[in-house]
Order: C-alpha cells, then structure tokens, then sequence
C-alpha cells in the first residue's frame, strides 16, 4: 500500500461528457503529480502541484484542468471527452518539490463509450 | 521525441539467474534515475534511483548502473524471482533545471521468471 488514494477506481461515460478523478496523497507529501497511460504507451507526465500551486506542465490538454487544495488532495477534471481519452489515470505523491521517488496510486481507469 | 526508451518489450528469465533491464536516453540534461516496478491492476511502485554523480547503486537483489557518456541504464535483479515477474519502467528526472519533480517515463519491459 503507497498510502495514494485514487477516486474511482474504474469510470465509463461517454463522448463530449465530464469527470473529475480524485487524489489523496500520502500523509506529510505536499506534492501531487498526474500522470496518464494509454495503451501501450509509457506514463505521460500531466501535471505538477506544489502545497496547492501548479509547479510543472506537461502535454496536458486545454480541455483538462486540475487543483489541489488546502487539504492536499488534489482533482483532475476531464472535459468534452474523446474516444482518445480512455486511458489509466494514474496520481503520485512526494514529499517536496524536488525529483525524488514518487509514490503511485492504483489509478483510475477510464473508459469513453 | 521519446527521451527515454526501454528498448526490450519483453524478457524471460530462469528463477534464481540474473535479469538485466537495459534503459537509453537521449535528453543530457536528465541526472536522476529511478526504477519502478509495475504488477497489473496496481500503481508503479519504487525500486531504486540513481543520482548522475553516482555509478552504481544496490539494494539487496537489485543493482542499478549508471555510464553517463552511453546515456544508459540497466537494473540488475539477482537472482531473479517469479515474484519479480512484472513490468519494469525506467524514468528520469533533471534535478537541476525547472522541470521540478517531473519524471520522463519509458515504455516499460515485460519480465517473466519462470520456475
């Protein structure tokens, strides 16, 4: 068990629609990662947050956006869905903002009809 | 632009041999390494990381090896488990520019240790 808490675990909606995936990091991390996987594909980085501001951006689409609040639990909201976008959504959380071992949650699975 | 490559889908190995996982990447500003391993249905979990400054590390059954000037890197599990059997990412990170925390993932390798 990482201690990463990720919200659903498995998610089915359709073409044009919205989610929103959830986050809890481990207890004392203040830094939240997203990161994506498509079939057959590596991890995608997504996005950083720092202790509730973005730090770093990857190739993120316009159409998705993300937050961690003030409890450190962060969001990623999906929207105008694709075909495209089924993938694993995987969260992972550090301790600071520096490269260091990140630790991953079990990932949301998302699957666009 | 793939900067990191895992250039082997897949390998197979006896239990209690030795596996090697062979990871290139292509971007210099890269100077921290870190492994993971990956079981179906879970998250990737942390093995082992390497800083550049540093050409080896070990940790019990797994080795990591670092040659700067190849840009390439090898896990080295001995011996080999059937336990140890999942798929294996390489990553990357530039500690030193404003890529903060950021890892640069490869493909990953499918190991499988046969009884």
């Amino acid at each position: 068990d990482s201690g990463v808490t990720q919200t659903p675990k498995h998610l089915i909606t359709a073409t044009g629609q919205r989610v929103t995936l959830r986050c809890s990091p481990r207890s004392g991390d203040l830094s939240v990662y997203w990161y994506q996987q498509s079939l057959d594909q590596g991890l995608q980085f997504l996005i950083q947050y720092y202790n509730g501001e973005e730090r770093a951006k990857g190739n993120i689409l316009e159409r998705f956006s993300a937050q961690q609040f003030p409890d450190l639990h962060s969001e990623l909201n999906l929207s105008s869905l694709e075909l495209g976008d089924s993938a694993l959504y995987f969260c992972a959380s550090s301790v600071d903002a520096r490269p260091q071992p990140q630790h991953f949650g079990d990932g949301t699975r998302l699957s666009i009809l | 632009d793939q900067q990191v490559k895992q250039n082997s889908p897949s390998l197979s190995v006896q239990e209690g041999r030795i596996s090697i996982l062979n990871c290139d990447y292509t971007n210099s500003m890269f100077d921290y390494f870190l492994w993971y391993k990956k079981y179906p249905a879970e998250g990737p979990t942390f093995l082992i990381s390497i800083s550049s400054i540093k050409d080896k590390n070990e940790d019990g059954r797994f080795t990591v090896f670092l040659n700067k000037s190849a840009k390439h890197l090898s896990l080295h599990i001995v011996p080999s488990q059937p336990g140890d059997s999942a798929v294996y990412f390489c990553a990357a990170a530039n500690a030193g520019g404003t890529s903060y925390g950021k890892l640069t993932f490869g493909q990953g390798t499918i190991l499988t240790v046969h009884p």
